[in-house]
């Protein structure tokens, strides 16, 4: 248990639907992050909230939709997704300002189809 | 742009084998580099580093920086079963990880 916990843990969803993940950490970071993770391929940073602010959007593409109503929660709104979209989504939390580690949660693995 | 590599990308031994694992980065603003071993799903600490020559250990694990040449291993004695992981290797610049591909341990019986 790193204190970082995530739901769904699996999702499969079709191509017009909407859902979102949930992301919740109790570790009192003010921080947090959402990665993807597809096969054969580095951990994909999306997107940092620091203080409850999106501080980085790296072009991620509009159908992915994020939110963090505050520093422990965050989610991210799917919708209009597309098979390739298919893939492990970690979200993880750090303290900003001091150089630790960050946490990772038991990820989401969303399958499109 | 700003690169971790990984290598070697997988690895296939036998348990009691020493394995060494290595990471190269060209990252601007570097903080530190982590290592993290990733098992199932939730990617899991291992080190942290953030001076050269400073050995970490964690029992048959350690690890060592090297900020001139840019690279950093991550040893591991006497494999064991429970080693099999993909082991990744983050650099953290500011307050973003920069993540490489991963290595892909398989320790045998």
């Amino acid at each position: 248990e790193t204190g970082v916990t995530q739901t769904p843990r699996h999702l499969v969803m079709g191509m017009t639907n909407k859902k979102s993940l949930k992301c919740e950490q109790h570790l009192g970071h003010n921080a947090m992050y959402w990665y993807k993770q597809s096969a054969k391929k580095p951990l994909e940073l999306m997107f940092v909230y620091s203080l409850e602010e999106r501080v980085e959007n790296n072009s991620v593409p509009s159908r992915f939709s994020p939110e963090c109503p505050n520093s422990s929660h965050l989610f991210l709104h799917l919708h209009t997704l597309q098979p390739e979209d298919s893939a492990l989504y970690l979200c993880a939390s750090s303290q900003q300002g001091m150089n630790t580690e960050a946490f990772f949660g038991q990820g989401t693995r969303l399958t499109v189809v | 742009e700003d690169k971790v590599v990984q290598s070697p990308l997988s690895l296939v031994v036998h348990e009691g084998d020493t394995v060494t694992l290595n990471c190269s980065y060209e990252v601007t603003n570097f903080r530190s580099l982590l290592w993290y071993k990733q098992e199932k799903k939730a990617p899991t600490f291992l080190f942290m580093l953030t001076s050269s020559g400073i050995e970490k250990k964690s029992g048959r694990l350690s690890s060592i920086l090297d900020k001139k040449e840019l690279f950093s291993i991550l040893n591991i004695t006497a494999t064991q079963t429970g080693d099999s992981a993909v082991y990744l290797c983050a650099v953290k610049r500011t307050d973003k990880l920069i993540f490489g591909t991963g290595t892909r341990l398989q320790v045998f019986p």
